[in-house]
């Protein structure tokens, strides 16, 4: 069974102070890593896909990494409007669904 | 505008009482889920659908019904059998294999 574990549950930074947040996996044929925003109320807004261990994608602050066993999202020069929480999700073997992580709720202090 | 909408936003249930949240998606996606969201949990996948007329349970269809008669539409139904409702229901569609686009959710309190 596909299983998705991140880490911290929760994360306090000072505007400006960067950081990372993991997301470890096991997963049998690993098709897909997904990352994805949530705000307090709202569905989740996606961010990256990571297909395959080396690659990396970046979008204003955020940069995604994969590799084999986990992903991190380094969140560089934060600000408070990033605070949110991050999800993270893998689609694996062939019953194409998602397993969600827990989240990591990331509070960005001014 | 493409995208998915739940309805309605806020649902109440009194006890012994079925009701449906809705979903409707213009994105021609073929694969329609609904996942429930509980305060401090990650998102548990509750029934998914990969084409019309066909869905599959996902973790926790216990107390759940749905239907998908329609390409556009996969509402689910909360039955009097689901003892704990309360919780925070998401809709998604998506192109199969590929990411999955949300809802703004559906907020189910018992009354």
């Amino acid at each position: 069974e596909d299983q998705v574990t991140q880490s911290p549950e929760a994360l306090r930074l000072q505007e400006g102070e960067s950081s990372s947040l993991n997301c470890s996996y096991t997963v049998s044929g690993l098709r897909g890593l997904f990352w994805y925003r949530q705000d307090p109320g709202k569905g989740p807004e996606f961010l990256f896909t990571l297909y395959s261990a080396g690659e990396e994608k970046e979008k204003e602050r955020l940069k995604a990494t994969l590799t084999k066993k986990e992903s991190f999202l380094h969140i560089t020069a934060p600000k408070p409007e990033d605070s949110a929480t991050y999800l993270c999700a893998v689609l694996g073997g062939s019953n194409y669904k998602l397993t969600f992580g827990k989240g990591t709720l990331l509070t960005v202090n001014p | 505008d493409g995208g998915i909408t739940q309805s309605p936003k806020y649902l109440f249930r009194k006890e012994g009482q079925n009701v449906t949240l809705s979903c409707e998606q213009n994105l021609n996606h073929d694969a329609m889920y609904w996942y429930r969201q509980d305060p401090g949990q990650g998102l548990r996948l509750i029934y998914y659908s990969q084409i019309v007329n066909d869905f599959q349970k996902g973790d926790i269809a216990e107390g759940y019904s749905v239907s998908r008669e329609k390409k556009e539409s996969f509402p689910l139904t909360v039955t009097s059998a689901q003892k704990n409702p309360t919780a925070f229901y998401l809709c998604a569609s998506s192109i199969v294999g590929e990411k999955l686009f949300f809802g703004s959710g559906t907020q189910l309190s018992v009354l």
